[in-house]
C-alpha cells in the first residue's frame, strides 16, 4: 500500500528565510495530495490541495512543487515569519480516496 | 462554514474506565473519520463512517468503537482505557463523491489516561 516519508522532522529558520519540506510517496497512481498545518493546541488546518495535473501551486507565502517522476511533493515556505511556526503534514489518499495516510510531520520554528 | 467541532477538548481518564469522545459537523458530509495522533508521529486512521457504514482499521479493530446516530454526529468509544490510549484524537469529515475529497479536521481532543 501507499507509504509516505516526510523530512526533515525539524526546521529552524530565521524570519525572512525560506524553508523546504519534502514528502516522498510510493503509489505512482496518486493523483492528489494535501498539505496541512497544525498550530500549537489546534487541529489540522488545510493549507493546500494539490492535483497531479499541476506541478507548481502557489499559496499565500508558500509554493508547493510536485515531482511526479521522483514521486516527491515539496512545500516551500518563502520569507518565513513567526506565524509560520507550526507542524506541517503532507497527506496522500488511499483506500480509494476515502482515507489519508500522513507523513510524520515537520516542526517548523521561525525566530525573529 | 467548514467547522468540525469536538468535545471535550481535554479528557482525563483512569485506566480501565470507558471514554467517549464526540464530534459534530454541519456541512452535511457523508464521511466522518477518527484519527489518533501521538507526539512526533503521523496521525493514524482508526476508523471512518461512510454514511451509516463503519470501517475500522485492522490493527485497531477491537480497541475502538464508534457510532453515528445521524449525519452530523460521530462518537469514538473506548471501553476500557489503557495508558497507551493517551493521545490527541482528531475527528475529520469529508464529502466523498467526486473524488479528491478534502478532509476538514476538528481541533482535537487531548486524552490523558492515568
Amino acid at each position: 500500500g501507499e507509504q509516505v516519508e516526510q523530512r526533515p522532522p525539524h526546521l529552524s529558520v530565521r524570519e525572512g528565510d525560506s524553508a523546504v519540506i519534502i514528502c516522498t510517496y510510493t503509489d505512482p497512481n496518486s493523483y492528489y495530495f494535501f498539505w496541512y498545518k497544525q498550530e500549537p493546541g489546534a487541529g489540522l488546518q488545510l493549507l493546500m490541495k494539490v492535483f497531479s495535473s499541476t506541478e507548481i501551486n502557489e499559496g499565500q507565502g508558500f509554493t508547493v512543487l510536485l515531482n511526479k517522476k521522483d514521486k516527491q511533493l515539496s512545500l516551500n515556505l518563502t520569507a518565513a515569519h513567526p506565524g509560520d511556526s507550526a507542524v506541517y503534514f503532507c497527506a496522500v489518499p488511499y483506500q480509494g480516496g476515502r482515507a489519508l495516510i500522513f507523513g510524520t510531520g515537520t516542526t517548523v520554528s521561525v525566530s525573529p | 462554514d467548514t467547522t468540525v467541532k469536538q468535545n471535550p477538548r481535554y479528557k482525563l481518564a483512569r485506566v480501565g474506565k470507558p471514554v467517549n469522545l464526540i464530534c459534530s459537523q454541519t456541512m452535511n458530509h457523508d464521511t466522518m473519520y477518527w484519527y489518533q495522533k501521538k507526539p512526533n508521529q503521523a496521525p493514524k486512521l482508526l476508523l471512518f463512517y461512510y454514511d451509516k457504514i463503519l470501517n475500522r482499521e485492522a490493527d485497531t479493530f477491537e480497541k475502538f468503537q464508534s457510532s453515528r446516530p445521524n449525519n452530523s454526529f460521530c462518537s469514538l468509544y473506548i471501553g476500557s482505557a489503557g495508558l497507551e490510549y493517551s493521545a490527541m484524537y482528531l475527528c475529520a469529515s469529508s464529502r466523498s463523491w467526486g473524488g479528491a475529497n478534502t478532509q476538514y479536521f476538528g481541533p482535537g481532543t487531548r486524552l490523558l489516561v492515568l
